[in-house]
């Protein structure tokens, strides 16, 4: 079946420092990608997508670009700010035909000042 | 603004007792999924919907009832056959798969 990996956390950095966090996956087909991020007590908010290989998805600062080769998406950012602080979500799906999503475990982040 | 709307916040739940989860959506979507996370383990699908009327197990669900008799709303019961109940419940939807999904902001049930 379809599964989803990330690097396991806690990540810890300094405020402006660069920040990537790790997120491979398997899956049948062409599947879209995701990266949700979830503050303290909330649901979890779309932080950015990418539908086809080679796409590259941003918002606020954050990148993922969709490696069909290594069956990654990596989140990146230049320069984290302490407000960055959640825990960061990489999720498929349309694997196979399904929108039923995957995620996988979550990847807490710690922005110190 | 569209948008999910999960209620209670907070919800307290004495041994034994059925307790309800409320989700409801103005967004028009069609697909409606349960959740639960506890802490370090991800999210869990209990429950989704596709349409009106028909709902499907996820991987999760003994437990738990769901229905879906209109599209705006999917109600989760928490029954006393569930050993475990304590966590943090989301309700989520979306309008297909390469959209994303809008989260609700969570009911966190606790079992006193």
């Amino acid at each position: 079946g379809d599964s989803v990996t990330q690097m396991e956390g806690p990540v810890t950095l300094s405020e402006e420092a660069f920040l990537t966090i790790n997120c491979t996956y398997t899956a049948t087909g062409y599947p879209s990608l995701f990266w949700y991020v979830q503050y303290p007590g909330e649901g979890l908010q779309l932080l950015l997508k990418a539908t086809k290989a080679d796409d590259k998805g941003s918002n606020k600062g954050f990148e993922a670009t969709y490696r069909k080769e290594t069956t990654s998406f990596h989140l990146e950012k230049g320069s984290v700010q302490v407000s960055d602080s959640a825990v960061y979500f990489c999720a498929l799906s349309g694997s196979g035909g399904s929108y039923i999503p995957t995620f996988g475990r979550g990847t807490s982040l710690i922005v110190h000042p | 603004d569209g948008g999910i709307t999960q209620s209670p916040k907070y919800l307290f739940r004495k041994e034994g007792q059925n307790v309800t989860l409320s989700c409801e959506q103005n967004l028009n979507h069609d697909a409606m999924y349960w959740y639960r996370q506890d802490p370090g383990q991800g999210l869990r699908l209990i429950y989704y919907s596709q349409i009106v009327n028909d709902f499907q197990k996820g991987d999760i669900a003994e437990g738990y009832s769901v229905s879906r008799e209109k599209k705006e709303s999917f109600p989760l019961t928490v029954t006393s056959a569930q050993k475990n109940p304590t966590a943090f419940y989301l309700c989520a939807t979306t309008t297909g798969g390469d959209y994303g999904y809008t989260f609700g902001s969570g009911t966190r049930l606790t079992v006193v």
